[in-house]
Order: C-alpha cells, then sequence, then structure tokens
C-alpha cells in the first residue's frame, strides 16, 4: 500500500501531557498538509509543507501546536500541554507541487485526551 | 467568514432516487479550484474532482454529475439512481490560488442512502 500512512490511529492522554503525531506521505508528493476534524465539522487546516520548508502556519491553533519536516519526508505533529479541547481527529494528506490538485489523505489520528 | 457553505446538513433518499448536494463558495480571488471529497464510514476522505475557476464545463462520471456556475458561486454534486454505497458525508473544498494554496472544506452533507 503506497498511499498516505499516519501513526498511531488512535491516541489516548491526559491533560496537560505533550503527544507527537506522525504522517508518511505519498513518496513521490512533495506538498503535506495537517488539518484538524471535530465532529460534525469539515477538515481544518493547520499547515502545509513544501519539501522542509513550512509554508504556512499561521493557522496552527495556538503556540502548543508545532510541526516538522526535516528531511522533507515524514512529518510530525506536536501538540504540547494537552487540553481536553485538543481532542479531535487530526488529518495528513498530500500532494505534489504546483497548482492545487487533488490531496491524497490519511486515514488519520483520533486523539482523546481525559 | 465561512468561505465554502453547505446548507445541507443531512440528507436522507430511498435507493434509485437522485439527490442533489448544494455547496457555495466565496472568494476574491480569479483563480481557485473547487473540489468534492467523500468520507464513508471507515473516515478516509477520498478525492472526487476538481475543478479550475476558468472551467465552466459540467462533468459527468458514471451516476455523478457536476455544475458550477460562476455566477452563483456554486458547485453542486449530483448522484443519479442513488445506492446504499454512497452513504457517506461529502465535503466541499475551495482553494484559492492567492492565500498559499490552503483548503478550505465545508462543514459536509451527510447522505444516507435508505434500501
Amino acid at each position: 500500500d503506497t498511499g498516505v500512512s499516519q501513526n498511531p490511529r488512535h491516541k489516548i492522554t491526559k491533560r496537560g501531557q505533550n503527544v507527537t503525531f506522525r504522517c508518511d506521505p505519498i513518496s513521490e508528493h512533495n506538498r503535506l498538509y495537517w488539518y484538524r476534524q471535530t465532529l460534525g465539522q469539515g477538515p481544518e487546516f493547520l499547515t502545509y509543507f513544501q519539501n522542509e520548508a513550512q509554508l504556512e502556519k499561521s493557522r496552527l491553533l495556538s503556540d502548543r501546536f508545532s510541526a516538522e519536516r526535516p528531511k522533507g519526508s515524514f512529518s510530525t505533529l506536536e501538540i504540547q500541554r494537552t487540553e481536553q479541547g485538543d481532542s479531535a481527529m487530526y488529518l495528513c494528506a498530500s500532494t505534489t507541487p504546483g497548482i492545487p490538485r487533488e490531496q491524497y489523505f490519511g486515514p488519520g489520528t483520533r486523539l482523546t485526551v481525559t | 467568514a465561512q468561505k465554502v457553505t453547505q446548507a445541507q446538513t443531512e440528507i436522507s433518499v430511498v435507493e434509485k432516487e437522485d439527490v442533489t448536494l448544494d455547496c457555495v463558495y466565496e472568494t476574491r480571488d480569479t483563480t481557485y479550484y473547487l473540489f468534492w471529497y467523500k468520507q464513508p464510514p471507515s473516515g478516509e476522505l477520498v478525492f472526487l474532482i476538481r475543478r479550475n475557476s476558468f472551467d465552466e464545463q459540467n462533468e459527468i462520471s458514471g451516476r455523478y454529475s457536476w455544475n458550477f456556475q460562476k455566477s452563483t458561486s456554486s458547485f453542486n454534486f449530483t448522484i443519479t439512481a442513488s445506492q446504499v454505497v454512497d452513504s457517506a458525508v461529502y465535503f466541499c473544498a475551495l482553494s484559492e490560488a492567492g492565500t498559499g494554496n490552503q483548503f478550505y472544506f465545508g462543514t459536509g452533507t451527510s447522505l444516507t442512502v435508505i434500501p
């Protein structure tokens, strides 16, 4: 399977803990996006990378959220000092460069903060 | 302001009926792209179609068709002869060339096809 993969698929953590999620895009895709999806809502854009460069991060929800893509391949999304309001599905998507093309989404990481 | 509005939260139809899902968008860019995605109960978003702002031709793909009208800022999606497997949440999305290709999704329409 050469689709977008995300790990872990589920994460339960206690409030105040830090969590990190990983996304492995489709290998030839150099654009990678992170989204958050809460129940009954559409995906909400957080940030995106072209290769290792983070081209947009103003929509990250707070300074507790950060993302990296150090070698231009996989990416990580970290949430520090988690809050109950962070409970959501975190989606990763990848695409080829250039004009906006269809994004291929991973299965998501469901975060539950207790 | 919401850039993509999907006013229909939930729709139920009986199998074999036709159904249209509405999408209205808002943008000041002259170059933009519109998308539809399907999110089945399994949860993974599946790409259905992309349209750019310079191409208003309607498109048909099997039982699916899309009606893009710039005059009304709408990009509606019709499923003909619906099937139970069409049951899913459908999202419309917008990407503007002027905002770094960020994607804006609507809130989705949950379609239930009753056998």
